[in-house]
């Protein structure tokens, strides 16, 4: 049963510490999506890789944050430093090139204090 | 660029009952449609997509929605809720055409069916 797998689940830290969220997709998927998830703002598309190329990260507060695929397993979501207001679950989402399906993984919970 | 409404943000009905979510979207150009189901702390799931030929579409748990081009609606239908259709519902839009396949979602209707 071929799924996106996300780590950590939840994460609790102090303002200022780096978090590194991690996504496996789903094998032979080459499109990576980030999202992330608040009450206020709903779902909104942080960046997305196409065969390990950043195609557009422009929803992603450039400041702090850092999306990278150091190989075509993995995807990684960094935050540094972190602050309260990153506080939100972020889902990674993977597909096909040719297919318009996202798959989606179950999330890292993440409170920054 | 686009957008999507859903219009009610929680739909509380009866099990048994019927119910339909609401989604309306805005696009220049022309679009796929989506609607995903996230149930408590985990993922979005997809629940069923038009892409192209029949304006209806249903999912394997009976729900069913219909895209209606002219009124750019993509309302979700089911005739007879059950308590583990509990969840929330997103509907979400991207441009045919695009290559990227992003998504746009809309703020999501919490559907709670009572016993």
């Amino acid at each position: 049963d071929a799924r996106v797998t996300q780590t950590p689940r939840h994460k609790v830290t102090e303002m200022g510490q780096e978090v590194t969220m991690r996504c496996q997709p789903i094998l032979g998927h080459n499109t990576v999506f980030w999202y992330r998830q608040t009450m206020m703002q709903g779902l909104e598309l942080l960046a997305y890789f196409r065969n390990r190329a950043p195609l557009d990260d422009s929803g992603m507060p450039k400041d702090r944050f850092s999306a990278e695929m150091p190989d075509a397993t993995l995807a990684t979501l960094k935050i540094q430093p972190s602050e309260p207001r990153d506080s939100a679950v972020y889902f990674c989402a993977s597909s096909d090139r040719d297919q318009e399906t996202q798959y989606f993984g179950p999330g890292t919970r993440l409170l920054v204090l | 660029a686009q957008s999507v409404t859903q219009l009610d943000s929680q739909v509380p009905v009866f099990e048994e009952a019927p119910v339909e979510l609401r989604c309306n979207y805005s696009s220049s150009v022309s679009v796929y449609l989506f609607w995903y189901v996230q149930y408590p702390n985990q993922g979005l799931q997809l629940l069923l997509k038009y892409l192209s030929g029949s304006t209806l579409v249903e999912s394997i748990n009976g729900f069913e929605a219909e895209f209606n081009k002219s009124q750019t609606s993509f309302h979700l239908r089911k005739p007879s809720v059950h308590i583990s259709d509990t969840a929330e519902y997103f509907c979400a839009v991207s441009e045919t055409g695009a290559g990227s396949y992003q998504l746009t979602f809309g703020k999501g209707t919490k559907l709670s069916v009572i016993p």
